[in-house]
């Protein structure tokens, strides 16, 4: 079964709007990860956020974790074309340090 | 490029036929991730190797078993095979497999069971 869940599924915004997505968890983590995929490719690494931290920034990304509700959120600021791709959150339980994938978020930026 | 190696890239066959996928981590990695990655059901992780030895165990069929050489290379060896086992497989690698340490992708073995 998937730890986290992103939401929403898909997400369409004019070029230089704000994208945001979220991602929901079910049991205590380590940290949490996002992860962006282009179209069937690998996924390439964003952003790292411990359980112990609430926001990071890293370029136009901000990420922030909630651990009360077991929830994050990455936001895109002022997006591009090449933005387009699928975002993943990863969690890594405490319980059994597993790195676990969700179902993912399909952005798409409009010209 | 990731430094993560995978092979082959495309891989078409049979259902009941068996198949191998070999990945090659970064240089200095110890641990393999193995991934199975279809449209209904996401990113599913499969199993972690760390220098040689089995880490961690997911959603893994029996038919399906894994191997890290001792040079670090890693195996994923699929059996009997079904038309639903058609997905994009991905291999990803981190330095020592502990938690905080991000994960390094392979560009995926598509596999096509007819």
């Amino acid at each position: 079964s998937q730890q986290g869940e992103e939401d929403p599924q898909a997400l369409s915004i004019q070029e230089g709007e704000n994208a945001t997505m979220n991602c929901s968890y079910k049991t205590s983590i380590n940290n949490l990860q996002w992860y962006r995929q282009n179209s069937g490719r690998g996924l390439v690494h964003l952003i790292l956020i411990r359980s112990n931290e609430r926001e990071k920034h890293s370029g136009r990304l901000r990420v922030t974790l909630d651990t009360s509700k077991k929830s994050s959120s990455l936001l895109i600021t002022a997006s591009r074309a090449a933005d387009t791709a699928s975002y993943f959150c990863a969690t890594d339980a405490k319980r059994d340090d597993k790195i676990i994938f969700g179902k993912g978020t399909r952005l798409h930026i409009l010209p | 490029d990731s430094g993560v190696t995978q092979t082959p890239k495309h891989l078409i066959t049979a259902t009941g036929q068996r198949v191998t996928l070999r990945c090659s981590p970064r240089s200095g990695d110890l641990s393999v991730y193995w991934y199975q990655q279809s449209l209904d059901q996401g990113l599913q992780f499969l199993i972690q190797y760390y220098n040689g030895e089995e880490r961690a165990k997911g959603n893994i069929l029996e038919r399906f078993s894994a191997q890290q050489f001792p040079d670090l290379h890693s195996e994923l060896n699929l059996s009997s095979l079904e038309l639903g086992d058609s997905a994009l497989y991905f291999c990803a690698s981190s330095m020592m497999g502990r938690d905080s340490e991000k994960l390094f992708f392979g560009s995926g073995t598509q596999l096509s069971v007819l």
